[in-house]
């Protein structure tokens, strides 16, 4: 079955740049989607179609999907932007997402 | 604005069914979208279980291909899950969504279900 990977942690201090990666084989023939989800909440779409925001979500959200890795870049991160993220693609006709990467801002 | 609501019983016992419903508000169940059933156990990721078209057709994951069930009732704006033998690893928080454009854009706000004697 298809499986796409992602760190468990990346932190990063207010301001700067964060990146989240998603492995998976020729998953740049894919497109892939992330998800923001703070605790007890429900996951929130901010990229699909590996670039795409859907209204409400702020600029600072950035995607892109390319071989073997799609990245999630957050450029400015706020404290706000603490979260569990997501990545999911779709291996035919079935859904896969990623373990999940913890966002610390420090 | 297209809001989805889970509900269903929140304790089932082992070896028994788990039904739950998912019913949608703000637009119509008929509009031509796919409808998914996700579920996220307790400090863990989340777990695609399958979905449904306005039409019937379905897609289920392979892993729980064998015991799920999702049907639609387009007279009532919902959709259903059954997932037959449970077993304490289906203890979860179970979330119905919409799909478009590959991505889930709106979501319910989930419903935990706990399998227990």
């Amino acid at each position: 079955s298809y499986e796409l990977t992602q760190p468990p942690s990346v932190s990063v201090s207010p301001g700067q740049t964060a990146s989240i990666t998603c492995s998976g084989d020729k998953l740049g023939n894919k497109y892939a989607c992330w998800y923001q989800q703070k605790p007890g909440q429900s996951p929130v779409l901010v990229i699909y179609q590996n670039t795409k925001r859907p209204s409400g979500i702020p600029e600072r959200f950035s995607g892109s999907n390319s071989g073997n890795t799609a990245t999630l870049t957050i450029s400015g991160t706020q404290a706000v932007d603490e979260a569990d993220f997501y990545c999911q693609a779709w291996d035919s006709t079935t859904a896969v997402f990623g373990g999940g990467t913890k966002l610390t801002v420090l | 604005q297209v809001q989805l609501q889970e509900s269903g019983p929140g304790l089932v016992k082992p070896s028994q069914t788990l039904s739950l419903t998912c019913t949608v508000s703000g637009g119509s169940i008929s509009s031509g979208s796919y409808w998914s059933w996700i579920r996220q156990p307790a400090g863990k990721g989340l777990e695609w279980i399958g979905r449904i078209y306005s039409s019937g057709a379905t897609n289920y994951s392979p892993s729980l291909k064998s015991r799920v069930t999702i049907s639609v009732d387009t007279s009532k704006n919902q959709f259903s899950l059954q997932l037959t033998s449970v077993t304490a690893a289906d203890t979860a928080v179970y979330y119905c969504a919409r799909e478009a454009y590959g991505g889930y854009h709106y979501w319910g706000q989930g419903t935990l279900v706990t399998v227990s004697s």
